[in-house]
């Protein structure tokens, strides 16, 4: 089964980058890396995906190194409400295994 | 708001009744997927929904648990003869086919 391993905590000052790391050394060719984001009592929320490139969307950047083995999930101005746990996981087909995430806190 | 729904948001019963819960997924979605999560940890695939056809059920899926997905529409997960270990937040997402789940707000079940 597809395992991911991220950091159990972070901190982050309001405002500053936030940079979250995931390991995926057992990703296959053709799974996307998945990064969602869960806050207190509520469902997981889909953040981006990516296959190989970089990518951004209003939310996050995704940065996936050359071999695949690692990405880096960045929120670039990061506030109060981004405190959450924060997953990544990957999937060539349609189940999704989630590890223990990072709980990041943003710090006013 | 994902446009997924569960009903209910919070259940509590006693050990040994049976409880079911519904989900709502996107209306285009095809896929339909149920997950379970424990306190401090992530979420846990149980079973898969392509259409009304259940294409996978996890082990962590035992005897007492059934779902279903009449029409490939809504789904309900049912849970006989409740146990404590059983309480935990039941998550479903949907997708249209292998793409990026949303999950709903996901249904609270206690279990005394």
């Amino acid at each position: 089964d597809a395992k991911t391993t991220q950091p159990p905590s972070m901190d982050c000052a309001e405002g500053r980058a936030a940079n979250l790391p995931c390991n995926h050394s057992t990703i296959s060719g053709n799974e996307y890396v998945y990064w969602y984001r869960q806050i207190h009592s509520q469902g997981p929320q889909y953040i981006i995906h990516g296959l190989k490139n970089n990518e951004t969307n209003e939310m996050a950047s995704l940065i996936i190194t050359e071999d695949r083995k690692s990405s880096t999930l960045i929120l670039p101005h990061a506030t109060l409400r981004d405190t959450a746990v924060y997953y990544c996981t990957f999937s060539g087909t349609y189940k999704y295994i989630f590890g223990t995430g990072t709980r990041l806190k943003v710090l006013a | 708001d994902t446009g997924v729904s569960q009903d209910p948001r919070h259940k509590i019963t006693k050990r040994g009744q049976n409880v079911t819960f519904r989900c709502d997924p996107i209306s285009e979605h095809n896929r339909l997927y149920w997950y379970r999560q424990t306190l401090g940890q992530g979420p846990e695939f149980l079973t898969y929904f392509q259409n009304e056809a259940q294409l996978e059920k996890s082990r962590l899926l035992s005897d007492r648990f059934s779902a279903e997905r009449p029409k490939g529409s809504f789904s309900t997960l049912e849970i006989q003869r409740t146990e404590q270990g059983d309480s935990a937040m039941y998550l479903c997402a949907s997708s249209l086919l292998p793409d990026t789940q949303y999950f709903g707000p996901g249904t609270r079940l206690t279990v005394l």
